[in-house]
């Protein structure tokens, strides 16, 4: 069976510094991915999605980035974090319906 | 641009009774739909989809059904129990099944 991980599950960092999230996937082959963010009180936003290695589409324009070095892993950074990065970040895999990670609690102090 | 729309913010319904929530859609390239629920500091499961070649799907107490001309999709659930409380999401499937696009949620409360 497919399963998806993802780390850290919080994570406080300060204003500037750099930021990495990984996120795996087990039991499937080439899938979508996604970052998605959810800041407080609002829906699900869509940061990013990938369809293949080294392939990335990025949805909104901001302080992150994304890559996808192997099939089936998944890394969102920035180089330096603002206070606005701070959210819930969400990684998901795909094959017509999405699956999601636990997330991650990010806060910028 | 929104292109998924959950209007109302929040429900609240009492137990054994109906819940209904509503989505709304702009984007006529739109070819699935999701509901999805939401636990605080979990990640969404998925709950129902449907195919915009039907017009309703069932799945126990779940409900979705779809109107195209509308533009409109709503889940029902039947009896709402306490356990359904959450943050339930509407998502639709565009650009060949490459992206799912999530509305803001409906935070729903059943009480007791």
């Amino acid at each position: 069976s497919q399963t998806i991980h993802q780390w850290p599950a919080t994570l406080v960092q300060p204003v500037g510094s750099p930021l990495s999230l990984e996120c795996t996937v087990e039991g499937t082959s080439n899938p979508n991915l996604y970052w998605y963010r959810q800041a407080a009180g609002r829906g699900l936003q869509l940061l990013f999605y990938s369809v293949g290695i080294g392939q990335i589409s990025s949805e909104v324009p901001q302080n992150l980035s994304a890559s996808r070095p192997q099939d089936r892993q998944f890394i969102l950074s920035s180089k330096k974090l603002l206070l606005s990065d701070s959210g819930f970040y969400l990684c998901a895999w795909s094959s017509g319906k999405a699956f999601f990670g636990q997330g991650t609690r990010l806060t910028v102090v | 641009d929104q292109q998924v729309k959950q209007n109302s913010p929040s429900l609240s319904v009492q137990e054994g009774r109906i819940s209904i929530l509503n989505c709304d859609y702009t984007n006529s390239m739109f070819d699935y739909f999701l509901w999805y629920k939401k636990y605080p500091a979990e990640g969404p499961t998925f709950l129902i989809s449907i195919s915009s070649i039907k017009d309703k799907n069932e799945d126990g107490r779940f409900t979705v059904f779809l109107n195209k001309s509308a533009k409109h999709l709503s889940l029902h659930i039947v009896p709402s129990q306490p356990g359904d409380s959450a943050v339930y999401f509407c998502a639709a499937r565009s650009e060949y099944g490459n992206k799912l696009v999530f509305g803001a949620g409906t935070i729903l409360r059943v009480k007791s």
